[in-house]
């Protein structure tokens, strides 16, 4: 699966809505982007996913630009409870369905 | 939503002795499960992959006889650590999915080797 680079770190203050981009230039046709979290100390959420179309569903809204190069995640609203290390993967089912490859990801701190 | 229990959630044992951690999926049936490591301050990194009923595909670098998985049921996979060292020290992680898009985490299991 191509690789992604993430921002290491982003600030954002409470209430306010935090976008968090992504980069996968040399993603392929088949690759969807996937979003997941990971609060310190507890299992990776899933958030959302996509191929090419814009998505939202009630945790997230997902960009993909038209070239599919980027990406950006975007939480309308952050709480407190939003501040977790965010992962942008790439997957192309078939035979390496399931087999996510986590980058660094990118730490979010949400502000009072 | 789907949920995905660990147990036990940490662990400490001696340098030499062997360590089962399970992983369930309470309330779906997982066609396939999955068994990530993570060391401090660092992302999750694969180990396993894991079908019912069938040996366990492990990734390069991670030895089979260091760690067995067994998938007996659509329910339950288990991963023993082996002759545990303190370098095997970390947070295991679990997944499974039903062969949608999500795969849904486990909490985790902290091993510590003292």
């Amino acid at each position: 699966d191509a690789k992604t680079t993430q921002p290491p770190s982003m600030d954002c203050a409470e209430g306010r809505a935090a976008n968090l981009p992504c980069n996968h230039s040399t993603i392929s046709g088949n690759e969807y982007v996937y979003w997941y979290r990971q609060i310190h100390s507890q299992g990776p959420q899933y958030i959302i996913h996509g191929l090419k179309n814009n998505e939202t569903n009630e945790m997230a809204s997902l960009i993909i630009t038209e070239d599919r190069k980027s990406s950006t995640l975007i939480l309308p609203h952050a709480t407190l409870r939003d501040t977790a290390v965010y992962y942008c993967i790439l997957n192309a089912g078939g035979t390496s369905y399931g087999k996510l490859t986590f980058g660094q990801g990118t730490i979010l701190t949400v502000h009072p | 939503g789907a949920v995905v229990s660990q147990h036990p959630s940490w662990v400490i044992c001696k340098s030499g002795t062997s360590v089962k951690i399970e992983c369930r999926s309470l309330d779906f049936q997982a066609t396939t499960m999955f068994w990530y490591r993570q060391f401090p301050k660092q992302s999750l990194m694969l180990m396993a992959t894991s079908n019912e009923g069938s040996k366990a595909t492990y990734e390069q670098g991670v030895e089979k006889d260091k760690f067995l998985i067994n998938h007996a049921s659509l329910t339950l996979s288990t991963l023993t650590v082996t002759s545990a060292h303190p370098e095997d020290s970390s947070f295991y992680i679990c997944s499974a999915t039903t062969g949608g898009y999500e795969q849904y985490f486990g909490p985790g299991t902290r091993l510590t080797v003292t």
